[in-house]
């Protein structure tokens, strides 16, 4: 898989956007951007996902870059439940397995 | 719906015991299933996955072992545990016709 790189952690404050980045520079035609999210103590959730236009579910936005070498996941109004570690994977198709990076902590902050 | 179970929540085995954690999936048949484990401080460490019954791919050398009985079961297992097993260890299904995985709530395995 290739790989994306991440700031190890971003502080937001509590009703505020968040954008958080992702580049992946190296990324193949056939490459999903998939962000998932871990609470403490918790599994990853899935977040999101997206191949070449901007996608928006009820939990956040992701917005791509035309070219595709990175990515944006938004949060449109943190809140102190979205205080997590934010994975950006990428993902050829179904049939291949999904790794993990270090992440971007999220600190969010009443 | 679907759901993944995942049991115990936390478990304390002393070295060179065995270790067997279960993982079952309800709602879908056919799930591609995973193992990860998570040290503490550290990143997610897939360790197998399947695609179907009996077919178990491992993806890092280590004590450990996997099964999968039957379509929605799968079984994680050690026969001599070390100090070094200690972690998070997590099950997740998926199948091919999205992109998610779902995870189990996880267990928390200390090896002492």
């Amino acid at each position: 898989d290739a790989k994306t790189t991440q700031p190890n952690s971003m502080e937001s404050n509590e009703e505020e956007p968040v954008h958080l980045p992702c580049n992946h520079s190296t990324i193949s035609g056939t490459d999903y951007i998939h962000w998932y999210r871990q609470l403490p103590s918790q599994g990853p959730e899935y977040v999101i996902h997206g191949l070449t236009s901007n996608v928006n579910n009820r939990m956040a936005s992701l917005a791509i870059a035309e070219d595709r070498k990175s990515s944006t996941l938004i949060l449109h109004r943190a809140t102190l439940r979205d205080a997590a570690v934010y994975y950006c994977i990428l993902r050829d198709s179904g049939y291949s397995t999904l790794t993990f990076g270090k992440g971007t902590m999220l600190l969010v902050s009443p | 719906s679907q759901t993944i179970h995942q049991w115990p929540a936390t478990l304390v085995q002393p070295v060179g015991s065995p270790l067997s954690l279960e993982c079952t999936v309800e709602g879908t048949s056919n799930p591609n299933l995973y193992w990860y484990r998570q040290a503490a401080g550290r990143g997610l460490q897939l360790l197998f996955y399947s695609v179907g019954i009996g077919q178990i791919s491992s993806e890092v050398p280590q004590n450990l072992s996997a099964s999968r009985p039957q379509d929605r079961q799968f079984i994680l297992s050690s026969k001599k545990l070390l100090l070094s097993d200690s972690g998070f260890y997590l099950c997740a299904w998926g199948n091919l016709r999205d992109h998610g995985y779902t995870f189990g709530s996880g267990t928390r395995l200390t090896v002492v």
